[in-house]
């Protein structure tokens, strides 16, 4: 997993097991998070955003979930590809103002 | 469906040169944000425009670097003098609405190597 402005980890699996990314945010005030995925030469993406009064939301193979009471937020990704191999942030906004504040990211690297 | 657009790709130059990158932001967006990247910071936040106005530079390094944004569809950052600690990729992003509440819409990038 990753806290926001520490090392950036390494995550390694199988092609076909599902992966799980950790973010422990830093601001209590933050109600709004996304996910965000950055190929190699590319710029960040969005891939899922989850408000504050959800603790779950899914997408296409890919649910985040969102534990306030711990400042814990996690990227699950299904049946891991090697496309899905990339560097995945989470970037949490607090309500009333905004100042992005991104995590250092994680390394997925997935094996055929 | 054009996204944020970024120029140069790459740029070399010497150490106390004047680099200029650019970035038109999608059409319609009224955010705009320059990061930084780097393998020790991560990306750090530069600078956030809001309707072309410059709401948060405090993330600016110091009195080497500017930014503007001269019209809703175009913004600059100038690093002069460059040294190589600037060496790093640059990203512009756009997005839509005050404070930018919705996502992020990143460019490819410009990166810069300062010898």
């Amino acid at each position: 997993g990753e806290s926001v402005g520490l090392h950036l980890p390494t995550l390694s699996v199988q092609e076909g097991d599902n992966s799980i990314i950790n973010c422990a945010y830093s601001n209590s005030a933050s109600d709004y998070f996304i996910w965000y995925k950055q190929e190699s030469g590319k710029g960040p993406q969005f891939i899922i955003d989850i408000r504050s009064n959800m603790d779950k939301r899914q997408g296409q193979r890919v649910t985040v979930l969102l534990n306030k009471t711990v400042k814990h937020l996690s990227l699950q990704i299904a049946a891991t590809q090697p496309g899905d191999s990339a560097v995945y942030f989470c970037e949490e906004k607090p309500g009333g103002s905004y100042i992005p504040t991104f995590g250092r990211g994680t390394s997925l690297i997935v094996h055929p | 469906d054009a996204g944020v657009i970024q120029s140069p790709r790459h740029e070399v130059t010497e150490m106390g040169q004047e680099v200029t990158l650019r970035c038109k932001p999608i059409s319609g967006h009224n955010s705009l944000f320059w990061y930084r990247q780097t393998m020790m910071r991560g990306l750090e936040l530069l600078i956030y425009f809001n309707n072309n106005v410059p709401i948060d530079d405090s993330g600016m390094p110091e009195d080497r670097f500017s930014a503007k944004m001269p019209n809703a569809s175009f913004s600059t950052l100038k690093i002069q003098p460059s040294e190589p600690r600037d060496s790093a990729v640059y990203f512009c992003a756009s997005s839509f609405g005050q404070g930018a509440t919705g996502e992020l819409f990143f460019g490819e990038g410009s990166r810069l190597t300062v010898l």
